[in-house]
């Protein structure tokens, strides 16, 4: 079973719909991150947490939030969807030692018509 | 603001050669870490190694070493003997500490493809 999950693997829908993106882990790390990756470009963090209690703008926040609803889940909501949201969206946790790398989901694939 | 360069948007190279991929980095911390990440075509990250800025070694994981160059702001990653299987995109990322939680600034990445 994978470390880090997401939910949805892929996912069309309509511009304006509301939409959710779930990830649990099991690796017991207390950082938990959401990143997106545009088509020829890197992953740019969208937001991170430290634990349930403490959430954290990323650099492209903007129409997007979420909730940490346990240590474990982190999940991702685009209140009205927009085309220029279409990408790959990436779930990713760390401990607190600084040189051990994030583990990341296998990626959720957003389509916004 | 922390920034990560990989100036080959793509690379062709034959089977069983070593490849070079270039990262350099801008920051003001004396204190970083950086990593390579391999993204094959069905999407997921994979990690594959770390050099820290005070490591007095060069990484080195299996086939994968980092040749890094402090002084110049350059991590690039080496890839010997290199396999069907390394056909992939590859980024490097540069780790920024923010209370403890590790914020990663990204390259756009270099599209590797190996010839049989």
């Amino acid at each position: 079973d994978a470390d880090v999950t997401q939910t949805p693997r892929n996912r069309i829908t309509k511009t304006g719909k509301r939409i959710m993106l779930e990830c649990s882990q099991t690796k017991g790390h207390d950082r938990m991150y959401w990143y997106r990756q545009d088509p020829g470009l890197g992953l740019r963090l969208i937001y991170y947490s430290f634990d349930v209690k403490d959430i954290n703008k990323g650099e492209i926040s903007d129409g997007y939030s979420v909730s940490r609803q346990a240590q474990a889940k982190f999940s991702l909501s685009l209140e009205s969807a927009i085309p220029n949201q279409t990408a790959l969206y990436f779930c990713a946790t760390s401990d607190w030692v600084s040189n051990q790398p994030q583990h990341f989901g296998d990626g959720t694939r957003l389509s916004i018509l | 603001a922390q920034k990560i360069t990989q100036t080959q948007p793509g690379m062709f190279v034959q089977e069983k050669e070593a490849v070079t991929l270039d990262c350099t980095y801008d920051t003001s911390d004396q204190s970083y870490g950086l990593f390579w990440y391999k993204q094959p075509s069905s999407g997921e990250m994979i990690f594959l190694i770390y050099q820290g800025s005070y490591d007095e070694q060069n990484a080195t994981e299996g086939r994968y070493s980092l040749n890094f160059q402090k002084a110049r702001k350059s991590a690039n990653l080496v890839i010997s003997a290199s396999q069907l299987g390394d056909s992939a995109m590859y980024f490097c990322a540069m780790r920024e500490l923010i209370q403890g939680a590790q914020k990663l600034v990204f390259g756009q990445g270099t599209r590797l493809t190996i010839n049989p």
